[in-house]
């Protein structure tokens, strides 16, 4: 079966421009998670989604961020007026609720702002 | 200071070596403990996950946890060229809840 899908793979854009990252979880899984990844570092969690709410939201750095999950499967980081420092490996990663703790990673998009 | 330490490496060592990985996390409530692998470009994936203190075996893999020193190692025996790659620990609290990751070692096997 399919694995977690990210689109763009790539995404180069302007600082204070907006841009839209996606991410299709595997097919049932209930639980979807972003992480963002800064070259050589480790991911850090921003948000997480339980069906269509936000269960955990805690990781967001600012209100330039945003994510929602309407159907409780596709879901969309938002972000706005880019800066810079938003240069990063964006990952989503899902999670079934049967599945124990094991959360399943896509391939992540990476966003370059100039 | 980062609630999980790790260190970056880079680490090279030739092909058929013992690799020793480890982590240092400070947060006690930290319950469940993940290694992951990731190669260039590409998302991590999970390698070993355990619960409790102890050891746990997966072929060449084993994951040790030991929760009184907050201390968790990978050990890679019989390591090969196809190894290389940047190894992650995470930890979490609550089931279900968020990874909070090392900074990863990055491991180079030569053949």
């Amino acid at each position: 079966g399919a694995g977690v899908s990210q689109t763009p793979s790539n995404k180069v854009t302007e600082k204070g421009k907006y841009v839209e990252l996606r991410c299709d979880p595997i097919s049932g899984h209930t639980a979807l998670y972003w992480y963002r990844q800064s070259l050589g570092q480790g991911p850090e969690f921003l948000i997480y989604f339980q069906g269509t709410g936000a269960a955990d939201d805690s990781g967001l750095p600012n209100d330039r961020f945003f994510a929602v999950r309407p159907e409780g499967s596709v879901s969309t980081l938002k972000i706005q007026r880019t800066e810079r420092g938003d240069s990063a490996v964006y990952l989503c990663a899902s999670r079934s609720r049967q599945g124990g703790n094991e959360q399943f990673f896509g391939p992540g998009t990476r966003l370059t702002v100039l | 200071q980062k609630e999980v330490e790790q260190d970056p490496g880079p680490l090279s060592v030739p092909e058929g070596a013992i690799v020793s990985l480890n982590c240092t996390y400070s947060n006690s409530a930290f319950q469940y403990f993940m290694w992951y692998r990731q190669y260039s470009r590409k998302g991590p994936e999970l390698l070993m996950y355990t619960y409790s203190s102890g050891n746990k075996e997966d072929g060449r893999f084993t994951a040790q946890v030991d929760k009184s020193s907050k201390y968790i190692s990978l050990f890679i025996r019989d390591s090969q060229p196809s190894d290389s790659a940047t190894y992650l620990c995470a930890m979490i609290r609550n089931q279900g809840g968020k990874l909070i990751f090392g900074q990863g070692t990055e491991l180079s096997v030569k053949p």
